[in-house]
């Protein structure tokens, strides 16, 4: 199992683009999950999803879309980009979220955005 | 969305000491809380998870306790070494949304 993956590692863009960070599981996780992390504030929630074709917004949605057409898939879509989404971004996933919340959360390697 | 508080936001310890830290949580419904260990540049790795009052779980010198009565959990480290230093998260279960909420975070720096 190579588990949650995400591509890129590191991506600069400039204020206006648009691009997608790509994140993928192969536990058949049901539950995915969407964070950023800035210094002094944790991780905060931007997107979920509890199964494919279901998605939710989470604290800190505005700016983000999200899809998830599969149960592997669950990319992020920065719209246009702005400086304050410079951040560290991480995918999660669990097996569910729908029992008890018992199970593990497994994390991405994240991706680091910096937006000029 | 459940409101969960770490505390204290960061800790130096001396290499050898031991030490613990916090986790607050509201006890109304509580059925699970997990324990995360997230070093510096990589990313957040599962501990524990803790689902019943009194419960007591350890891996090696690292130990969490439960009181789900009054909404807390510790975490202690006995004998701390240099990599201990990484910064503890604690969730509790999602809310109604299933959204998981984190703490910020303790922040443990290990002085040799």
């Amino acid at each position: 199992n190579a588990g949650v993956t995400q591509t890129p590692k590191f991506q600069v863009l400039k204020t206006g683009q648009s691009m997608t960070l790509q994140c993928a599981q192969d536990m058949n996780h049901e539950y995915m999950s969407w964070y950023r992390q800035d210094p002094g504030m944790g991780l905060r929630l931007i997107h979920y999803s509890v199964g494919a074709g279901i998605t939710d917004q989470g604290e800190v949605p505005n700016g983000y879309n999200v899809s998830r057409s599969t149960t592997e898939d669950f990319p992020l879509r920065l719209l246009s980009a702005a400086p304050s989404q410079t951040s560290v971004y991480f995918c999660a996933s669990s097996y569910s979220i729908l029992d008890t919340g018992r199970d593990t959360q497994y994390f991405g390697p994240g991706t680091r955005l910096t937006v000029l | 969305i459940l409101n969960v508080e770490q505390s204290p936001q960061s800790l130096h310890v001396q290499e050898g000491d031991s030490t613990n830290f916090t986790c607050s949580f509201p006890s109304s419904n509580f059925y699970a809380l997990h324990w995360y260990r997230w070093e510096t540049a990589k990313s957040p790795e599962a501990l524990f998870v803790m689902t019943l009052n009194g419960d007591e779980k350890k891996k090696g010198r690292i130990s969490a306790t439960l009181n789900t009565k009054e909404g807390y959990s510790y975490l202690y480290i006995k004998g701390s070494q240099p990599e201990d230093s990484a910064t503890y998260l604690c969730a509790p279960p999602p809310d109604s949304n299933y959204q998981l909420i984190w703490g910020a975070g303790t922040k443990l720096i290990i002085k040799p």
